[in-house]
C-alpha cells in the first residue's frame, strides 16, 4: 500500500507571505497530480508532473517533482485570499488514484 | 463547455432510505470514478467505471453500494438502507482513459446527510 503524507496539515498566513507545502511518498510516482477543492466544492486539476525533477510554474505557483518521483511540493508567492482552500496531491500510476489527507491552507486579508 | 456534473448537490435521506447520486461524465470521458469524502478527511477512491463495466470496486463497501454506468445516460451511485455512518461528501470524476496516469475532473459533490 503506498503511504502519502502531505505537510504541513494546516496552514494559516497572511496575504502577501510565500509558502511551500510538501507532499511525500514511500513509494516511486509515475507521475503526480496536485488539485487545490474550495469549500463545498469539488477539487480542481492544476497541474499534472511526470519527470524527475521537473518544475512546473503556474502563475504564482511553482510545482517541483522531486528528482526520485518520491516527492513533490507546491510553492506560492505572494498568497492571496482567493488561495484559500484545500490542496491535494495524488499520485498516478496503474492503480485507484490515492489521495493525500491535504493541506488546508488560509491565507488571511 | 460543460464539465462533470453531478445531482443532486444535496441530499437528505432517513436511515434505511435509499440514496441514488447521478453523475454525467464531461463530453467525450467514457471513465468515471466515484469518491468519499468525510469531513476533515481525504477523497478515498470507491470504484471505477466504464460504459457498462465495473472496472475496479475495490473501495466500494461490500454491502448497500452498488455503482452502474449504463450505456446510456448518467453513472448512478446507489446507496441502499442507508445509515448515519454514510454522511459525505460523494465526488465524481470522469478522465478520457482508463488508465489513471491520465487525469481526472471532478464534479462539483453530492452532499449526503443522513437523519
Amino acid at each position: 500500500t503506498q503511504l502519502l503524507e502531505q505537510s504541513p496539515q494546516f496552514l494559516s498566513i497572511q496575504e502577501g507571505e510565500n509558502l511551500t507545502v510538501y507532499c511525500n511518498s514511500s513509494s516511486v510516482f509515475s507521475s503526480l497530480q496536485w488539485y487545490r477543492q474550495e469549500p463545498g466544492e469539488g477539487p480542481v486539476l492544476l497541474v499534472t508532473v511526470v519527470t524527475g525533477g521537473e518544475v512546473k510554474k503556474l502563475k504564482r505557483l511553482t510545482f517541483q517533482f522531486g528528482d526520485a518521483r518520491k516527492d513533490s511540493s507546491l510553492h506560492i508567492t505572494a498568497a492571496q485570499p482567493g488561495d484559500t482552500g484545500l490542496y491535494l496531491c495524488a499520485p498516478s500510476g496503474n492503480t485507484p488514484l490515492v489521495f493525500g489527507k491535504g493541506t488546508r491552507l488560509s491565507v488571511i486579508a | 463547455n460543460a464539465g462533470v456534473m453531478q445531482n443532486p448537490r444535496h441530499l437528505v435521506r432517513r436511515r434505511g432510505q435509499e440514496a441514488r447520486l447521478r453523475c454525467s461524465p464531461m463530453k467525450g470521458h467514457s471513465h468515471v470514478y466515484w469518491y468519499r469524502q468525510l469531513p476533515e478527511e481525504g477523497l478515498k477512491f470507491m470504484v471505477y467505471l466504464q460504459k457498462e463495466n465495473i472496472i475496479d470496486e475495490s473501495g466500494m463497501p461490500k454491502e448497500r453500494f452498488s455503482a452502474e454506468f449504463p450505456k446510456e445516460g448518467p453513472s448512478i451511485l446507489r446507496i441502499q438502507q442507508v445509515v448515519r455512518g454514510d454522511s459525505a461528501a460523494y465526488f465524481c470524476a470522469s478522465s478520457i482513459l482508463g488508465t489513471n496516469q491520465y487525469e481526472q475532473y471532478f464534479g462539483p459533490g453530492t452532499r449526503l446527510t443522513v437523519t
